[in-house]
């Protein structure tokens, strides 16, 4: 069975401030796929980041960046000098391969991100 | 590009009716899924639609059904509905044909039983 664990249910902070989402999954496949999204207020869930189980490097695009350790089955997310629009519920996320018969997002249950100003 | 697009935003319904919810893929995406997510349970699949054939379902009971048309659009019907229902129902779509492809999600559509 799969499973993704965010143990942070809510972090404030305030902008500028750097912040860290943890993200820990547990999954028998040897082969699978992580992601991050963030879910404004609106509802919608955005697509931040993708990364496949046999790619170890990290990854940094702008404010964000992100940590995946296969050894600790670890994916955290970074948000540097965070601002207030980057307030959201993020959300961790895994699948396993499409060969599996088992391609659906098993999702962590979320993080409430509030930036103060 | 256009994203996914989901009809309608909100519904109101009672117990004992049944309700379709819409959505159209990104242009080109063949796979269709459906997830609900309740304050309660998270964000829970639903079932997955691949070229008008599902292809992975979830632990849903039988009321919730799906179909996927030939244009890629597709359905969730929820028959007999209960108060356990209410949700907001996310549909989200993808190229399909690789494990590694994103899902990407419309707005959603909100669903309260009274």
């Amino acid at each position: 069975a799969q499973k993704v664990t965010q143990a942070q249910t809510e972090i404030s902070v305030v902008e500028k401030e750097d912040v860290t989402l943890d993200c820990v999954y547990e999954t028998r496949d040897t082969t699978y796929y992580l992601f991050w999204y963030k879910q404004p207020p609106s509802g919608e869930l955005v697509f931040l980041i993708r990364r496949n189980s046999f790619d170890e490097q990290n990854e940094i695009s702008g404010r964000y960046s992100w940590n995946f350790q296969k050894s600790t089955s670890s994916f955290n997310f970074t948000i540097t000098a965070s601002q207030v629009v980057d307030s959201a519920v993020y959300f961790c996320a895994l699948i396993p391969p499409l060969d599996t018969g088992r391609r659906a997002l098993t999702f962590g249950s979320g993080t409430r991100l509030q930036v103060q100003p | 590009k256009a994203g996914v697009t989901q009809t309608p935003r909100y519904l109101i319904k009672t117990r004992g009716q049944q309700v379709t919810l819409s959505c159209s893929p990104i242009s080109g995406h063949r796979s269709v899924s459906w997830y609900q997510q309740t304050p309660g349970q998270g964000l829970q699949f639903l079932f997955e639609y691949f070229s008008e054939t599902q292809r992975n379902k979830g632990n849903f009971p039988g009321r919730f059904s799906g179909r996927q048309f030939s244009n890629s659009r597709s359905e969730m019907n929820v028959s007999t509905l209960e108060l356990g229902d209410s949700a907001l129902y996310l549909c989200a779509s993808s190229l399909g044909d690789s494990g590694n492809q994103p899902q990407h999600f419309g707005d959603g559509t909100r669903l309260s039983i009274l």
